[in-house]
């Protein structure tokens, strides 16, 4: 079975000031994990993904993740948020067989002025 | 504009009745799936499509049906509506399996009164 926690619910952060976002799994195969991002009254984007290739993995507006197996974690950065990244993000995990995906709760960014 | 195209944005309807959500996949894609995005459940997933057959399912009531016709253009049949089934309504698309990552609709915005 697979599962993701997201630590924070609401995360805050000054804008030009580094974004961490905390996603760790729980699955009982090689996992593939998700990142996905989504505006005020829209769908979910897919903002990066990793599929047991490079464990450092880097998607669009500027943020990456890291695939860490010995910590179980694939947590999203981005090194200067802007205030256009104030959203909720969603972490996913599914595995390499299976057909679903599993979300997390979700965090909402709130970026600072 | 995600290639994923759900109908109608908006629906507010009275307990009991039975209502009918659409949507297109992307462009080449075979698979559709189902999710519920309320403020207390978070994101769900309901139900898989793959092809015209069902693949996969989540959490979905009996009340609710979904099917995908050779088109491949799917439909979410929610009937005996509750006041708790008021939700966001996402369909997502994807090649075939997960690890390409889910291609998500802007999602139908259901209000039961």
């Amino acid at each position: 079975a697979q599962s993701v926690t997201q630590l924070g619910s609401h995360v805050s952060v000054s804008e030009g000031a580094l974004v961490l976002l905390r996603c760790n799994y729980s699955s009982s195969v090689p996992p593939y994990l998700f990142w996905y991002v989504q505006y005020p009254n829209q769908g979910l984007q897919l903002l990066l993904k990793y599929t047991s290739a490079a464990t450092l993995v880097k998607g669009i507006n500027g943020f990456e993740a890291e695939f860490k197996k010995s910590e179980t974690s694939f947590h999203l950065t981005k090194p200067s948020a802007h205030m256009s990244d104030a959203a909720e993000y969603f972490c996913a995990v599914s595995s390499n067989t299976g057909n679903q995906f599993y979300f997390g709760t979700g965090t909402s960014l709130t970026v600072i002025p | 504009d995600s290639g994923v195209t759900q109908t109608p944005k908006h629906l507010i309807t009275a307990t009991g009745q039975r209502v009918t959500l659409r949507c297109s996949p992307r462009s080449g894609d075979l698979s559709v799936y189902w999710y519920q995005q309320s403020l207390d459940q978070g994101l769900q997933f309901l139900i898989q499509y793959y092809n015209g057959e069902e693949r996969a399912k989540g959490n979905i009531l009996e009340r609710f049906s979904a099917q995908q016709f050779p088109d491949l253009h799917s439909e979410l049949n929610l009937s005996s509506l509750e006041l708790g089934d008021s939700a966001l309504y996402f369909c997502a698309s994807s090649l075939d399996r997960e690890s390409y990552g889910y291609t998500f609709g802007s999602g139908t915005r259901l209000t039961v009164v």
